[in-house]
Protein backbone atom coordinates (compact mmCIF):
# COMPACT_ATOMS: atom_id res chain seq x y z
CA UNK A 1 0.00 0.00 0.00
CA UNK A 2 1.12 3.51 -0.57
CA UNK A 3 1.99 5.56 2.27
CA UNK A 4 4.18 9.01 3.04
CA UNK A 5 6.66 9.57 5.79
CA UNK A 6 7.21 12.64 7.05
CA UNK A 7 10.98 12.48 9.17
CA UNK A 8 9.72 16.16 11.10
CA UNK A 9 7.07 16.24 13.47
CA UNK A 10 7.56 19.68 15.24
CA UNK A 11 10.50 22.11 13.73
CA UNK A 12 10.83 25.48 15.20
CA UNK A 13 13.18 28.10 13.71
CA UNK A 14 14.24 31.65 13.91
CA UNK A 15 12.90 33.92 11.25
CA UNK A 16 15.39 34.31 7.78
CA UNK A 17 16.72 30.33 8.75
CA UNK A 18 16.41 27.81 5.70
CA UNK A 19 14.11 25.17 6.01
CA UNK A 20 13.35 21.92 4.89
CA UNK A 21 10.75 19.49 5.35
CA UNK A 22 11.42 15.79 4.54
CA UNK A 23 9.21 13.77 2.65
CA UNK A 24 9.41 10.39 1.78
CA UNK A 25 6.30 7.65 -0.34
CA UNK A 26 6.36 4.32 -0.89
CA UNK A 27 5.19 3.63 -4.56
CA UNK A 28 7.19 2.28 -7.67
CA UNK A 29 4.95 4.13 -9.90
CA UNK A 30 4.40 7.02 -11.24
CA UNK A 31 3.11 9.47 -9.02
CA UNK A 32 1.26 12.75 -8.55
CA UNK A 33 2.85 14.31 -5.33
CA UNK A 34 2.20 17.66 -3.44
CA UNK A 35 2.10 19.91 -0.33
CA UNK A 36 -0.56 21.48 1.68
CA UNK A 37 -0.52 23.87 4.25
CA UNK A 38 -2.65 24.58 7.44
CA UNK A 39 -2.54 27.44 8.96
CA UNK A 40 -3.72 28.28 12.45
CA UNK A 41 -7.72 28.77 12.00
CA UNK A 42 -7.84 28.43 8.21
CA UNK A 43 -8.40 25.63 5.86
CA UNK A 44 -5.59 23.02 4.55
CA UNK A 45 -4.58 24.72 1.41
CA UNK A 46 -2.13 23.68 -1.56
CA UNK A 47 1.07 25.08 -1.07
CA UNK A 48 2.47 23.33 -4.32
CA UNK A 49 2.34 20.23 -6.91
CA UNK A 50 4.19 18.38 -9.03
CA UNK A 51 3.05 15.83 -11.46
CA UNK A 52 5.52 16.16 -14.38
CA UNK A 53 7.97 17.73 -16.62
CA UNK A 54 10.90 20.35 -14.14
CA UNK A 55 11.29 17.88 -11.02
CA UNK A 56 11.77 21.20 -9.26
CA UNK A 57 8.78 22.91 -8.38
CA UNK A 58 7.73 26.33 -7.04
CA UNK A 59 4.72 27.07 -5.20
CA UNK A 60 3.26 30.07 -3.53
CA UNK A 61 5.38 32.27 -0.52
CA UNK A 62 8.54 31.39 -1.70
CA UNK A 63 8.19 27.74 -1.14
CA UNK A 64 9.84 25.17 -3.62
CA UNK A 65 9.92 21.53 -3.21
CA UNK A 66 12.39 19.07 -5.52
CA UNK A 67 11.35 15.43 -6.39
CA UNK A 68 14.31 12.71 -6.44
CA UNK A 69 13.03 9.73 -8.20
CA UNK A 70 15.36 7.88 -6.86
CA UNK A 71 15.15 8.55 -3.62
CA UNK A 72 11.06 8.76 -3.67
CA UNK A 73 11.37 11.87 -1.83
CA UNK A 74 9.97 15.44 -2.60
CA UNK A 75 11.68 17.45 0.11
CA UNK A 76 9.75 21.10 0.89
CA UNK A 77 12.21 23.71 1.20
CA UNK A 78 12.46 27.82 1.67
CA UNK A 79 15.64 29.70 1.47
CA UNK A 80 14.23 32.02 4.35
CA UNK A 81 11.20 31.92 6.50
CA UNK A 82 9.18 33.96 8.23
CA UNK A 83 6.87 34.45 11.38
CA UNK A 84 3.99 33.88 8.92
CA UNK A 85 5.30 30.26 7.84
CA UNK A 86 3.88 29.47 10.77
CA UNK A 87 1.59 26.47 10.19
CA UNK A 88 1.32 22.58 9.59
CA UNK A 89 2.21 21.14 6.72
CA UNK A 90 1.65 17.98 4.70
CA UNK A 91 3.00 16.11 2.22
CA UNK A 92 0.53 14.03 0.19
CA UNK A 93 0.91 11.39 -3.47
CA UNK A 94 -1.43 10.22 -5.57
CA UNK A 95 -0.58 6.85 -7.35
CA UNK A 96 -1.32 7.62 -11.10
CA UNK A 97 -3.02 4.66 -12.82
CA UNK A 98 -4.31 2.92 -9.78
CA UNK A 99 -6.77 5.15 -7.76
CA UNK A 100 -8.03 8.77 -7.76
CA UNK A 101 -6.97 8.67 -3.75
CA UNK A 102 -4.42 11.27 -2.14
CA UNK A 103 -2.11 9.74 0.41
CA UNK A 104 -0.90 11.95 3.29
CA UNK A 105 1.69 12.09 5.94
CA UNK A 106 1.15 13.02 9.67
CA UNK A 107 2.34 16.57 8.93
CA UNK A 108 5.19 18.62 10.35
CA UNK A 109 4.09 21.82 12.71
CA UNK A 110 6.36 24.55 11.36
CA UNK A 111 6.55 27.12 14.46
CA UNK A 112 8.92 29.83 13.54
CA UNK A 113 10.57 32.28 16.50
CA UNK A 114 9.66 36.03 15.61
CA UNK B 1 -17.12 30.79 -5.90
CA UNK B 2 -18.13 29.47 -2.52
CA UNK B 3 -15.86 26.49 -0.83
CA UNK B 4 -16.32 23.68 0.67
CA UNK B 5 -18.93 24.18 3.61
CA UNK B 6 -19.00 21.61 6.51
CA UNK B 7 -21.38 21.37 9.25
CA UNK B 8 -21.06 21.07 12.44
CA UNK B 9 -17.96 22.81 12.95
CA UNK B 10 -17.67 20.89 16.44
CA UNK B 11 -20.08 18.11 17.69
CA UNK B 12 -19.96 16.30 21.29
CA UNK B 13 -21.36 13.27 21.38
CA UNK B 14 -22.06 10.33 24.13
CA UNK B 15 -20.25 7.09 22.72
CA UNK B 16 -23.54 5.45 21.38
CA UNK B 17 -25.05 8.18 20.14
CA UNK B 18 -25.55 9.01 16.21
CA UNK B 19 -23.86 12.01 14.89
CA UNK B 20 -24.35 13.28 10.84
CA UNK B 21 -21.53 15.25 9.52
CA UNK B 22 -22.39 17.16 6.05
CA UNK B 23 -20.03 18.22 3.11
CA UNK B 24 -21.27 20.68 0.53
CA UNK B 25 -18.49 20.45 -1.88
CA UNK B 26 -17.54 23.25 -4.37
CA UNK B 27 -20.69 23.51 -6.79
CA UNK B 28 -19.77 21.40 -9.87
CA UNK B 29 -17.05 19.46 -8.88
CA UNK B 30 -17.58 15.33 -9.13
CA UNK B 31 -15.39 14.46 -6.86
CA UNK B 32 -15.99 14.52 -2.96
CA UNK B 33 -13.39 12.95 -0.46
CA UNK B 34 -13.59 12.47 2.81
CA UNK B 35 -10.73 12.34 5.52
CA UNK B 36 -10.27 12.16 8.95
CA UNK B 37 -7.31 12.66 11.24
CA UNK B 38 -6.89 11.63 14.71
CA UNK B 39 -4.63 14.03 16.78
CA UNK B 40 -1.05 13.71 15.99
CA UNK B 41 -2.01 11.13 13.32
CA UNK B 42 -2.10 11.46 9.77
CA UNK B 43 -5.23 12.95 7.43
CA UNK B 44 -6.42 9.27 6.74
CA UNK B 45 -8.00 8.52 3.39
CA UNK B 46 -12.02 7.05 3.75
CA UNK B 47 -13.77 7.29 0.84
CA UNK B 48 -13.87 9.24 -2.57
CA UNK B 49 -17.37 9.82 -4.07
CA UNK B 50 -17.50 10.40 -8.09
CA UNK B 51 -20.88 12.14 -8.68
CA UNK B 52 -23.24 10.09 -6.40
CA UNK B 53 -21.55 6.60 -7.02
CA UNK B 54 -18.68 5.67 -4.35
CA UNK B 55 -15.41 5.11 -6.52
CA UNK B 56 -13.46 4.08 -3.62
CA UNK B 57 -14.71 3.42 0.22
CA UNK B 58 -11.41 1.28 1.42
CA UNK B 59 -10.92 3.34 4.35
CA UNK B 60 -13.87 3.39 5.88
CA UNK B 61 -12.73 2.00 9.41
CA UNK B 62 -16.43 -0.45 9.79
CA UNK B 63 -19.99 -0.59 9.17
CA UNK B 64 -20.85 1.85 12.33
CA UNK B 65 -19.89 4.36 8.83
CA UNK B 66 -22.22 5.23 6.05
CA UNK B 67 -21.34 8.04 3.40
CA UNK B 68 -24.27 9.11 1.55
CA UNK B 69 -24.28 11.73 -1.23
CA UNK B 70 -27.74 11.87 -3.10
CA UNK B 71 -27.80 13.14 -6.72
CA UNK B 72 -24.13 13.72 -6.46
CA UNK B 73 -24.31 16.90 -4.52
CA UNK B 74 -24.19 17.21 -0.73
CA UNK B 75 -22.50 14.29 1.59
CA UNK B 76 -23.58 12.67 4.43
CA UNK B 77 -21.25 10.93 6.84
CA UNK B 78 -22.96 9.52 9.49
CA UNK B 79 -21.55 7.55 12.76
CA UNK B 80 -23.96 4.99 14.52
CA UNK B 81 -23.24 4.11 17.34
CA UNK B 82 -19.99 5.80 17.89
CA UNK B 83 -17.36 4.99 19.45
CA UNK B 84 -14.75 6.59 21.24
CA UNK B 85 -11.88 6.05 18.91
CA UNK B 86 -13.97 8.01 16.30
CA UNK B 87 -12.76 11.09 18.06
CA UNK B 88 -11.63 13.26 15.34
CA UNK B 89 -11.67 16.40 12.52
CA UNK B 90 -13.44 14.70 9.32
CA UNK B 91 -12.37 16.44 6.12
CA UNK B 92 -14.39 17.21 3.22
CA UNK B 93 -12.22 17.83 0.15
CA UNK B 94 -13.76 18.40 -3.59
CA UNK B 95 -12.25 18.61 -7.16
CA UNK B 96 -13.46 18.96 -10.79
CA UNK B 97 -11.16 16.89 -12.29
CA UNK B 98 -12.16 13.07 -13.01
CA UNK B 99 -9.00 11.41 -14.11
CA UNK B 100 -6.12 10.59 -11.78
CA UNK B 101 -3.31 12.46 -11.85
CA UNK B 102 -5.06 16.01 -12.24
CA UNK B 103 -6.92 15.98 -8.62
CA UNK B 104 -5.87 18.82 -6.72
CA UNK B 105 -8.13 19.30 -3.71
CA UNK B 106 -10.00 22.11 -2.15
CA UNK B 107 -10.72 20.99 1.58
CA UNK B 108 -13.35 22.47 3.87
CA UNK B 109 -12.59 23.42 7.24
CA UNK B 110 -13.35 20.29 9.16
CA UNK B 111 -15.96 19.09 11.51
CA UNK B 112 -14.52 17.93 14.79
CA UNK B 113 -16.21 15.33 16.42
CA UNK B 114 -15.82 14.44 20.20
CA UNK B 115 -17.06 11.19 21.61
CA UNK B 116 -17.13 10.90 25.12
Amino acid sequence: AQSVSQHNHHVILSEAASLELGCNYSYGGTVNLFWYVQYPGQHLQLLLKYFSGDPLVKGIKGFEAEFIKSKFSFNLRKPSVQWSDTAEYFCAVNAMNRDDKIIFGKGTRLHILP
Amino acid sequence: EAGVTQFPSHSVIEKGQTVTLRCDPISGHDNLYWYRRVMGKEIKFLLHFVKESKQDESGMPNNRFLAERTGGTYSTLKVQPAELEDSGVYFCASSPQLFSGANVLTFGAGSRLTVL
